[in-house]
């Protein structure tokens, strides 16, 4: 089947201009994951999405940031505001529901971001 | 201080070596995960652990929660093991990140 899928794959932007950026999660997994990597930095976690719960967003690195997740299943990361700091790579990522024998996070290639 | 510390930073080693890589935390954990960051960028998900061990393949991970210590042998190394290996605890609703070991494999 089909794995995650980000969109756009790249994206160069003006600072000050909004982004969204789209994962579409492997049908039937629960768990829905943002982070980002920075150039030649680690990844950060942002925001973490299970089931309908309501997510935590104290990962995000600012008010500019905001994420939501329709029905379940594909999410929005929105960038309002766009700065240079902002350019990193983000990546989703999905997981099956808690108690799936093989519990792990599959990886979305991720979206290149560049804030000009 | 980080929550999350991985060692070594950088590691080379000739094929067909056994290879370790540690990871302490410092934060109350679900989980910890163990990925592996090609060079070109994708990510991979190899282990997540609560307890004890897990082996797949060539790749073996293993945890003491008393101690927050995590690690991550690669038996019988190939150049193709090459990659950053990242340890991740998740506290359950947060995920910090080790800065990454670079594995070189020598052939």
């Amino acid at each position: 089947g089909a794995g995650v899928s980000q969109s756009p794959s790249n994206k160069v932007t003006e600072k000050g201009k909004d982004v969204e950026l789209r994962c579409d999660p492997i049908s039937g997994h629960t768990a829905l994951y943002w982070y980002r990597q920075s150039l030649g930095q680690g990844l950060e976690f942002l925001i973490y999405f299970q089931g309908n719960s309501a997510p935590d967003k104290s990962g995000l690195p600012s008010d500019r940031f905001s994420a939501e997740r329709t029905g379940g299943s594909v999410s929005t990361l929105t960038i309002q505001r766009t700065q240079q700091e902002d350019s990193a790579v983000y990546l989703c990522a999905s997981s099956p529901p808690p108690g799936t024998i093989i519990e792990t996070q599959y990886f979305g290639p991720g979206t290149r971001l560049l804030v000009l | 201080k980080n929550e999350v510390e991985q060692s070594p930073q950088n590691l080379t080693a000739q094929e067909g070596e056994f290879i370790t890589i540690n990871c302490s935390y410092s934060v109350g954990i679900s989980a910890l995960h163990w990925l592996q960051q090609h060079p070109g960028g994708g990510i991979v998900s190899l282990f997540m652990l609560s307890s004890g061990k897990k082996k797949h393949g060539r790749l073996i991970a293993t945890i003491n929660i008393q101690e927050k210590h995590s690690s991550l042998h690669i038996t019988a190394s190939h150049p193709r093991d090459s990659a950053v290996y990242i340890c991740a605890a998740n506290t359950g609703n947060q995920f910090y990140f080790g800065t990454g070991t670079s594995l070189t494999v020598i052939p």
